[in-house]
């Protein structure tokens, strides 16, 4: 089945730091990809939309500048948290819309990535 | 408020046994609901999907209702198994890509 890949698993770094979070969809071609922040006990929630060649879209309320998001390829998006404090500690998980499966827009699935486990000391 | 809101919090069920987890949601338009299940520290997993015309699925020992009408579902797991111990979330789609994530439900199952 299709497979979404993230790297790394799991960072613990200093305040300050930037820190760099790879997606890549191993077998399908991703045109879309999204990345959620998951507090622990709650919801996923969506900070952005990464679409290939193109600006991404964020989510009310997350800034862009904090968190740079690079769609370069169909296969790879990259997720870069600027400058991290403790409070963006946090489980991020990215996900990938498989467009060659089939269905129509929000019928098409979307396949997860493992997470990435930032801890900010 | 969230809307897609998910019962109970957490539960603990011995193995063999059965469960069921609800899934309420004011999501509109509606396009599909999915359920999937999260185990713990790793991404989340497709267990079902279901447009408006299905009111049941399943996967293995997984099955899935839903009613359109009252906007509720269901997750039924059947012969509950060790590895059946994991987080499972309802998310339903309104339409586009955007997805609404329930907080889910904490599943414990103990030998």
């Amino acid at each position: 089945g299709a497979v979404v890949s993230q790297h790394p698993s799991r960072v613990i770094c200093k305040s300050g730091t930037s820190v760099k979070i790879e997606c890549r969809s191993l077998d399908f071609q991703a045109t879309t990809m999204f990345w959620y922040r998951q507090f622990p006990k709650q919801s996923l929630m969506l900070m952005a939309t990464s679409n290939e060649g193109s600006k991404a879209t964020y989510e009310q309320g997350v800034e862009k500048d904090k968190f740079l998001i690079n769609h370069a390829s169909l296969t790879l998006s990259t997720l870069t948290v600027t400058s991290a404090h403790p409070e963006d500690s946090s489980f991020y998980i990215c996900s990938a819309r498989d467009r060659a499966t089939g269905g129509e827009g929000s019928n098409q699935p979307q396949h997860f990535g493992d997470g990435t486990r930032l801890s900010i000391l | 408020k969230n809307q897609v809101e998910q019962s109970p919090q957490s539960l603990i069920i011995l193995e063999g046994k059965n469960c069921t987890l609800q899934c309420n949601y004011t999501v509109s338009p509606f396009s599909n609901l999915r359920w999937y299940k999260q185990d713990t520290g790793r991404g989340p997993v497709s267990l079902t999907i279901m447009t408006f015309s299905e009111n049941t699925k399943s996967n293995g020992r997984y099955t899935a209702t839903l009613d359109a009408d009252t906007k509720q579902s269901s997750l039924h797991i059947t012969a509950s198994q060790l590895s059946d111990s994991a987080s499972y979330i309802c998310v339903v789609s309104g339409g586009d890509y955007k997805l609404s994530f329930g907080a889910g439900t904490t599943v414990t199952v103990r030998a």
